[in-house]
This record gives structure tokens, C-alpha cells and sequence, in this order.
């Protein structure tokens, strides 16, 4: 298993401003991957977070909203940037460990964007 | 593009019946993942299916690998109040390897 802290737990936010979100993981991991998972709904994957490389963001999201960084094998950040109500959310990190990769999540970061 | 769809979406049950959610992916996998998120919780891993046809047990959990590693399944016998959270099965993407989740399917129970 692995041991993943998220910072902040939630926050309430303006529309137009940035918030950046805290990912720590209790060892090394080459990989760290950010979720997002509107109410009610199931887990979307924003991008792949490399250490020592830029992130990998899938379809839909792109970097000037989403930016991420990876300054080492413990920690990531996700930036929402400049909000709206739309981008209201609970963003996940996440590790995978095992022979299969199965994922260890943290507790997340719920968003409200007024 | 690849899809894991699973149905149904919400199932309310009375304490002591069964459930099962079901799993279907577009294409064939090469391992089936299965999360289970309480209300106001994260997803944490349940377990993993590798092989063909494969049956595994977690006390009152069975979960299914069908023989085409296209499908699987998820039942919980004689439901009880501490099951209620949504469930969700992943399979990974023919490239690249990364997760990609079902739907989910919610669950209530009724004490």
C-alpha cells in the first residue's frame, strides 16, 4: 500500500483565480497520476505526473489550465488555473504500486468554485 | 476509443440481499481492478483479477474474470449496512497501461 497526503482537504474559491493542489507520498514512486471526479461520477484522468520530465495530460485537458509539478519522487502539485463554477471537483492523486499497477489513492482536494 | 462500462448504475437492497454490479469492456484485458469509495471517501483497491475465468473471494465478496477477459463481475452476499459506497471496476489501456474506470455502480442499503 502507500501512504498519500493531499493538501488542501477542500476549499471554496473566486471564479478567476488559481489554486494549487499538495500531493505527498510516503516513498518514491516513478509515476503520479491526478484525477478528477465530478459529483456523482466516475474518476477522470487529467495527466501523468514524471519525475524530471512534463507531465503527460490526456485529451481535454491541456497544460495552461492544469499545470502540474514534479520536482521530485515524493511530491506533485496540480494548479487549477483560472477557475470557473465548471471546474468545482474532487481532484485525486494517485500512485500505482504492485506487479499490476494497482492504484493507492489520497484522500483528495474538494473544489467549489463560486 | 477503449471503454469499461458497468451497470447497473444505483442499486438500493434491503440489509441481507445479495448484489452484484457488472463490469464490460470493449476490448480484452490484460487485468481487472476493483475500488470500492465510501460517501465522502477515496477509492481504495479491493483487488485484482489476472486470469482467465478466475474466481476470487474476500469473505462475503466474490468477484468474476469472465473467460474472454472482456467482463467481470462483483457480489456481495447477504449485503450489510458497511457496504454501502459506490463500486468501481478499471481495466488498464491496451497502451500505455493506464486506468480506466467504469462508471460505477452506487450502493444503498436499507437497515
Amino acid at each position: 500500500s502507500a501512504v498519500i497526503s493531499q493538501k488542501p482537504s477542500r476549499d471554496i474559491c473566486q471564479r478567476g483565480t488559481s489554486l494549487t493542489i499538495q500531493c505527498q507520498v510516503d516513498s518514491q514512486v516513478t509515476m503520479m497520476f491526478w484525477y478528477r471526479q465530478q459529483p456523482g461520477q466516475s474518476l477522470t484522468l487529467i495527466a501523468t505526473a514524471n519525475q524530471g520530465s512534463e507531465a503527460t495530460y490526456e485529451s481535454g485537458f491541456v497544460i495552461d489550465k492544469f499545470p502540474i509539478s514534479r520536482p521530485n519522487l515524493t511530491f506533485s502539485t496540480l494548479t487549477v488555473s483560472n477557475m470557473s463554477p465548471e471546474d468545482s471537483s474532487i481532484y485525486l492523486c494517485s500512485v500505482a504500486r504492485g506487479l499490476n499497477n494497482e492504484q493507492f489513492f489520497g484522500p483528495g482536494t474538494r473544489l467549489t468554485v463560486l | 476509443g477503449q471503454q469499461v462500462m458497468q451497470i447497473p448504475q444505483y442499486q438500493h437492497v434491503q440489509e441481507g440481499e445479495d448484489f452484484t454490479t457488472y463490469c464490460n469492456s470493449s476490448t480484452t484485458l490484460s487485468n481487472i481492478q476493483w475500488y470500492k469509495q465510501r460517501p465522502g471517501g477515496h477509492p481504495v483497491f479491493l483487488i485484482q483479477l489476472v486470469k482467465s475465468g478466475e474466481v476470487k473471494k474476500q469473505k462475503r465478496l466474490t468477484f468474476q474474470f469472465g473467460e474472454a477477459k472482456k467482463n467481470s463481475s462483483l457480489h456481495i452476499t447477504a449485503t450489510q449496512t458497511t457496504d454501502v459506497g459506490t463500486y468501481f471496476c478499471a481495466g488498464p489501456q491496451r497502451r500505455g497501461g493506464k486506468l480506466i474506470f467504469g462508471q460505477g455502480t452506487e450502493l444503498s442499503v436499507k437497515p
